[in-house]
């Protein structure tokens, strides 16, 4: 079974782009959150959704956006990038309620 | 705020020895998770302590939950090389799948 794929792997941008990060949970998970995490610390929670419809932000700029669509993959939209938004941005699919999150391999973003 | 708080943040301990890393939350809750991240990969589920006085176990490593105390333990024994790399303990407070992280504890097992 494929696990938790997310793309691009890595990324390069210049301040003030925007970004988008893709993925896909694994079949029959519903439910995807996405989160950041900067080197040397715990990953930060950004968002979640389930069944299409936001069920949790966290403490992120109105920079950040995100959005589910009906196959339950998801895009992660950041936009006028600061140098501090380079991190590495993973992504968990689970069932609700959880009986553990799967986390995809990472997409990790620079901002130049 | 919501607080998880791992201690100790640094570990490095030989081969054979025993220890335990300390998870402290601020809320209530009755989800507590374990993850294993080696350096530049992602996160690798460890444990999954779903009631107070959850126990469990995999190889060398034990974890336990106690969600009166706001604690969740996660025991080292005999330590080998394999197991460093930093863990991660996750506090799931609402609905499920909005994790919130502890700081991490990197742990070097040194030979």
């Amino acid at each position: 079974d494929a696990g938790v794929t997310q793309s691009p792997t890595h990324l390069i941008k210049t301040r003030g782009q925007q970004v988008t990060l893709r993925c896909s949970p694994i079949s029959g998970h519903k439910s995807v959150s996405w989160y950041q995490q900067v080197l040397g610390q715990g990953p930060q929670f950004i968002f979640q959704y389930y069944e299409k419809e936001e069920r949790g932000r966290g403490n992120f700029p109105d920079r950040f956006s995100a959005r589910q669509f009906p196959n339950y993959s998801s895009e992660l939209n950041v936009n006028a990038l600061l140098l501090g938004d380079s991190a590495l941005y993973l992504c968990a699919s689970t069932t609700l309620p959880p009986v553990a999150a799967f986390f995809g391999q990472g997409t990790r973003l620079t901002v130049v | 705020e919501l607080k998880v708080e791992q201690n100790p943040l640094f570990l490095s301990m030989q081969e054979g020895k025993n220890y335990t890393i300390y998870c402290n939350y601020s809320t209530t809750s009755d989800r507590l998770y374990w993850y294993r991240q080696d350096p530049g990969k992602s996160l690798e589920s460890l444990f999954v302590l779903l009631s107070n006085g959850a126990v469990k176990q995999e190889g060398r490593l034990m974890a336990s939950l106690d969600t009166k105390a706001r604690l969740s333990t996660l025991h080292i024994t005999a330590a080998v090389h394999d197991l460093s790399a930093t863990y991660f303990c996750a506090v799931d407070i609402i609905t499920g799948n909005q994790f919130y992280f502890g700081t991490g504890t990197s742990l070097t097992v040194i030979p």
